[in-house]
């Protein structure tokens, strides 16, 4: 069982927002920021937005994250095949005193 | 370019151990802390535990703590994960990843090591 809880699956059209949520708790992301990862099938995590709402230089603007409580979300505008993804976020946390994941979200383009 | 190169793919029976290596290029090694993060078919990513490159200091996760060592040697540029006492349940992938000093930000990642877990 995740720490962290986010929606199994998510889908779009080409085009469309989507937006990806992940909730916690204020020992996690109620205290910290949050942070997500995008991980293409058979690859390692890639680092989309830390500190909640920066993007690592190289990922597009189309990507955008955002908090508020012990809640956050991912949201992806203009949606494109290459998106189709497994997407994690995660966040620090103070009682486990280490990083941890979201369950993720799979990510499908129709 | 700055990367994270790993071993290769590990088999181990029960009981046994199993060490892992990742060896960093492209950047200054010290400055950095490595982390372990291992994922198990089809789950989500679990974050083991790390090192700073630079003074040797270790965390580990408190599910992993009893079975796991984290070494770097600098001269190699090289971490290294060490997991004792095997089960089935840690047959995963593990990958290293980078941090400064915001432990959360994993901006490079090792390609991944398979270990299999099975008598």
């Amino acid at each position: 069982q995740s720490v962290l809880t986010q929606p199994p699956s998510a889908s779009g059209t080409p085009g469309q927002r989507v937006t990806i949520t992940c909730s916690g708790s204020s020992s996690n992301l109620g205290s910290n920021y949050v942070y997500w990862y995008q991980q293409l099938p058979g690859t390692a995590p890639n680092l989309l937005i830390y500190r909640n709402n920066q993007r690592p230089s190289g990922v597009p603007d189309r990507f955008s994250g955002s908090k508020s409580g012990a809640s956050a979300s991912l949201a992806i505008s203009g949606l494109r095949s290459e998106d189709e993804a497994n997407y994690y976020c995660a966040t620090w946390d103070d009682s486990l005193s280490g990083p941890v994941f979201g369950g993720g979200t799979k990510l499908t383009v129709l | 370019q700055v990367q994270l190169v790993q071993s290769g793919a590990e088999v181990r029976k029960p009981g046994a151990s199993v060490k892992v290596s990742c060896k960093a290029s492209g950047y200054t090694f010290t400055n950095y802390a490595l982390h372990w993060v291992r994922q198990a078919s089809g789950q989500r990513l679990e974050w083991m535990g790390c090192i700073n490159a630079g003074n040797a200091n270790t965390k580990y996760s408190q599910k992993l703590q009893a079975r796991l060592t984290i070494t770097r040697d600098t001269s190699a540029s090289t971490a290294y994960m060490e997991l004792s006492s095997l089960r089935s349940e840690d047959t995963a992938v593990y990958f290293c990843a980078r941090t400064g000093g915001d432990y959360v930000a994993f901006d490079i990642w090792g390609q991944g090591t398979m270990v299999t877990v099975s008598s």
